[in-house]
């Protein structure tokens, strides 16, 4: 079956540290994968996606790899913000149905 | 773009009571429709999906139910809430790209 599994939080860093989640994941075909960040109060928003292996997702300063061969979807960002602090949520979606799968999310404080 | 409206945004409801969640999406035709869920520490799981009108399949067996009266417009309901159902909702639609709504925060107490 298809299930994400992704670091848990919180994870408190401080203004301008580096990030890393994990995110590694099992899939029975060849899924895209998807970063989603959640901002308080509101509701999921995409941030990145790779589409194949070895594709690089980027946006706002973020990048992930697709690797297929540890099957990992890391989210990086070199200088974090106090505005980065949010709930990230890593997500597959197999190529032939609409259906995601989800991550528990992270949740992300940086200080100033 | 599509957009997605979905309310009430928090919600707090006694054990044993009914429930219905209402999704409206804007922007598209003919959407596939999702509700998920988000339970205290554990990921968003999809409960029910909809291809079409009348048109509603079930993810996980539940004390829920999903229902879909017009091509933009999905209700989530329940006849009795458990306390179990307490947890953070979300509605999404995928048409071209899929596009999530501000989510229901939902207390059974």
């Amino acid at each position: 079956g298809n299930s994400v599994t992704q670091m848990e939080g919180p994870v408190t860093l401080s203004e301008e540290a580096f990030l890393t989640i994990n995110c590694t994941y099992t899939a029975t075909g060849y899924p895209s994968l998807f970063w989603y960040v959640q901002y308080p109060g509101e509701g999921l928003q995409l941030l990145l996606k790779a589409t194949k292996a070895d594709d690089k997702g980027s946006n706002k300063g973020f990048e992930a790899t697709y690797r297929k061969e540890t099957t990992s979807f890391h989210l990086e960002k070199g200088s974090v913000q106090v505005s980065d602090s949010a709930v990230y949520f890593c997500a597959l979606k197999e190529d032939n149905f609409n259906k995601f799968y989800f991550g528990s999310g992270t949740k992300l404080n940086v200080k100033p | 773009s599509q957009t997605i409206h979905q309310w009430p945004a928090t919600l707090v409801q006694p054990v044993g009571s009914p429930l219905s969640l209402e999704c409206t999406v804007e922007g598209t035709s003919n959407p596939n429709l999702y509700w998920y869920r988000q339970a205290a520490g554990r990921g968003l799981q999809l409960l029910f999906y909809s291809v079409g009108i009348g048109q509603i399949s079930s993810e996980v067996p539940q004390n829920l139910s999903a229902s879909r009266p017009q091509d933009r417009q999905f209700i989530l309901s329940s006849k009795k809430l458990l306390l179990s159902d307490s947890g953070f909702y979300l509605c999404a639609s995928s048409r071209g790209g899929y596009t999530f709504g501000s989510g229901t925060r939902l207390t059974v107490v």
